[in-house]
């Protein structure tokens, strides 16, 4: 029964560059979220998914910056035109339609040199 | 809106001792509430939730919460304290049975043996 997946788990982008998030939820979760966690810093709320519909986007930078969660598949955050300002740990969490907590993936750690 | 505050950055005890990690909360509607860990370079951990009953909640590695709904708070408890309890630890609170959750800033323990 694997938990929520995130690849890769550490990603090294040169400014400009595109950076590619994955997340496959929890099995049976139709619920993702996108959170970032910055050093010394809790975690930012981005965006909530559900199979092909952006429930919240509501802290997702208004450029560079976007996510899906297509029908087959795991979600992806994208960013591209990577600032060193966007270097982070970005964890996913996915939780079933119901007042559950999240499952949390180990996240990746992203560097922006 | 809805927003958490741990005002302690810090918490220390001795191994053995009780221990309370504080959070109180704001919402619109009514609370649910979690208690998430974290440990170096993982993603978060599950602890607890509150969602309607008993305010006392006991969750997973003996920890428990208390809900105050006078006092807007949901401290994270536990009688006894052990080295292995020293984390990150992080309160949560969302007012829609799904949805986003809004993360306190974290508080870090450190249990001395």
């Amino acid at each position: 029964n694997a938990g929520v997946m995130q690849n890769p788990r550490h990603l090294v982008r040169r400014r400009g560059q595109e950076a590619r998030l994955r997340c496959s939820p929890v099995k049976g979760h139709s619920h993702v979220y996108w959170y970032r966690q910055l050093p010394e810093e809790g975690l930012k709320f981005m965006v909530y998914l559900q199979k092909e519909n952006i429930i919240d986007e509501s802290g997702m930078p208004k450029e560079r910056f976007s996510a899906e969660f297509p029908k087959e598949g795991p979600s992806i955050l994208r960013i591209q035109q990577v600032v060193r300002g966007d270097s982070a740990a970005y964890f996913c969490a996915s939780s079933p339609p119901a007042a559950h907590g999240y499952t949390f993936g180990s996240g990746t750690r992203l560097t922006v040199v | 809106a809805q927003s958490v505050a741990q005002p302690e950055d810090q918490v220390n005890v001795a191994e053995g001792n009780p221990l309370t990690v504080k959070c109180t909360y704001s919402v619109s509607g009514n609370p649910y509430l979690f208690w998430y860990v974290q440990y170096p370079n993982r993603g978060l951990q599950f602890l607890l939730k509150y969602i309607t009953g008993d305010n006392l909640v006991k969750g997973s590695y003996g920890f428990e919460a208390e809900f105050n709904k006078s006092q807007t708070s949901f401290h994270l408890k536990k009688p006894s304290a052990l080295v292995s309890d020293s984390a990150l630890y992080f309160c949560a609170v969302r007012d829609t049975n799904a949805g986003k959750s809004t993360f306190g800033d974290g508080t870090t323990l450190t249990v001395k043996p």
